[in-house]
């Protein structure tokens, strides 16, 4: 079984700011990973897969990078909507979806 | 309007069944596979099943195996996740996500539901 570790697990940032998120894999997942944002009471919302690729309608301010083992999300400015949680999601072995277990941004 | 749409969580003893459903619109449904996705309270992200698009292949979680049975109606857009020998730890948020693609492959999920709570407990 693939572990997913993220990392920071809180990361307190200001608006306007960049937030680089980490996600590491047990072993190579090659570019088999998709990121997550969940707000509060709601379902999460998928923002990158294929390790790099923005999913429909996400801003350009959101860029994932990374292959192997290592990967990060960064969203360059910060906007109010952006504080959530964050969760990494590996879909290169079975069990086909090992989640990280999440990175919460907070307002600093 | 593209959505998905979960219904049938509710309280449930130990040892119980449930069935929810997750009602599928905007998007040709048997072209895609479809999975169940839960979430404790207060924790993360837990994949539960995956149904092919013809739903002629499933895979189960170790955690849920023998207890869960997924299955879908194409015809009715409708996802199925039946729910036997129900234990606490199996309380949860449960989603239903579409992955982005037809066959039972590892994949991401580009749309959720809003999530049906279940509540095990005597």
């Amino acid at each position: 079984e693939i572990i997913m570790t993220q990392s920071p697990a809180t990361l307190s940032v200001s608006p306007g700011e960049r937030a680089t998120l980490s996600c590491r894999a047990s072993q190579s997942i090659s570019s088999n990973l998709a990121w997550y944002q969940q707000k509060p009471g709601q379902a999460p919302r998928l923002l990158i897969y294929g390790a790099s690729t923005r999913a429909t309608g996400i801003p350009a301010r959101f860029s994932g990078s990374g292959s192997g083992t290592e990967f990060t999300l960064t969203i360059s400015s910060l906007q109010s909507e952006d504080f959530a949680v964050y969760y990494c999601q590996q879909y290169n072995n079975w069990p086909p979806d090992s989640f990280g277990q999440g990175t919460k941004l907070d307002i600093k | 309007e593209v959505q998905l749409l979960e219904s049938g969580g509710g309280l449930v003893q130990p040892g119980g069944s449930l069935r929810l459903s997750c009602a599928a619109s905007g998007f040709f449904f048997s072209s895609y596979a479809m999975n169940w996705v839960r979430q404790a309270p207060g924790k993360g992200l837990e994949w539960v099943s995956v149904i092919s698009g013809s739903g002629g292949s499933t895979y189960y979680a170790d955690s849920v195996k023998g207890r869960f049975t997924l299955s879908r109606d194409n015809s009715k857009k409708m996802l199925y996740l039946q729910m036997s020998s129900l234990r606490a730890e199996d309380t949860a948020v449960y989603y239903c996500a579409r992955s982005m693609g037809a066959t039972i492959i590892p994949d991401a999920f580009d749309m959720w539901g809003q999530g049906t709570m279940v509540t095990v407990s005597s």
